[in-house]
């Protein structure tokens, strides 16, 4: 199994520019999420998926569009980039709610 | 907002020496995890404590969690300069019947540093 997968592992934007960050997962897992960390502030809840066709907000969700057609794909939209989307991004995964979350490896974006 | 606070923000020890991390959190939990972050790559799982466990070993870990005073530690023995990484603590909420909302939040992370 691979896992939780990410692509692209690194990309540069224009402020303007849209773009969507993969992620897939392998495990048969109901339960996918985004998180963005960035220095000093942990990982912050982006969006998050119950399981296909369920999405809601977490905690920092301005600027970002998802959606969960199936179970193994939970791609991640910036809509209009911006420099305070800088960070690193990071898809996860688990079995149930609450239960233990498989990361993928992450995306560095840099929005110049 | 962050849920949990972790303390210290930095440790550094030599090799051999025990690392101990503390995370408090605000709201009532369904369980508390423990990651571990090495640079520049995803986070692993290291250990989830439900709420109504007090303690946990897995292998040189070991994980207390105080819900009256809604904060828990983690305890690495014998550590090794291959344990040097980040640790992240994550509460899973739960609702007054206790089920989990099922959002992990993070709290800031430890910085820990072994010495060879």
């Amino acid at each position: 199994n691979a896992g939780v997968t990410q692509t692209p592992k690194f990309q540069v934007l224009k402020t303007g520019q849209s773009m969507t960050l993969q992620c897939a997962q392998d495990m048969n897992h109901e339960y996918m999420s985004w998180y963005r960390q960035d220095p000093g502030m942990g990982l912050r809840l982006i969006h998050y998926s119950v399981g296909a066709g369920i999405t809601d907000q977490g905690e920092v969700p301005n600027g970002y569009n998802v959606s969960r057609s199936t179970t193994e794909d939970f791609p991640l939209r910036l809509l209009s980039a911006a420099p305070s989307q800088t960070s690193v991004y990071f898809c996860a995964s688990s079995r149930g709610v609450g239960g233990e979350a498989f990361f993928g490896q992450g995306t560095r974006l840099t929005v110049v | 907002s962050q849920q949990g606070e972790e303390d210290p923000q930095a440790l550094s020890i030599q090799e051999g020496e025990n690392a101990t991390m503390n995370c408090s959190y605000k709201t009532s939990i369904n369980n508390l995890q423990w990651y571990r972050q090495n640079s520049g790559r995803g986070l692993v799982h290291l250990i989830l404590i439900r709420s109504n466990e007090r303690e946990k070993h897995s292998g040189r870990l070991r994980v207390t969690l105080d819900t009256s005073k809604k904060s828990s530690s983690l305890l690495i023995t014998a550590s090794r300069a291959a344990d040097t990484a980040s640790y992240f603590c994550a509460t899973a909420d739960s609702n007054a019947g206790g089920t989990s909302y099922g959002k992990l939040t993070f709290g800031q992370g430890t910085i820990l540093t072994v010495h060879p």
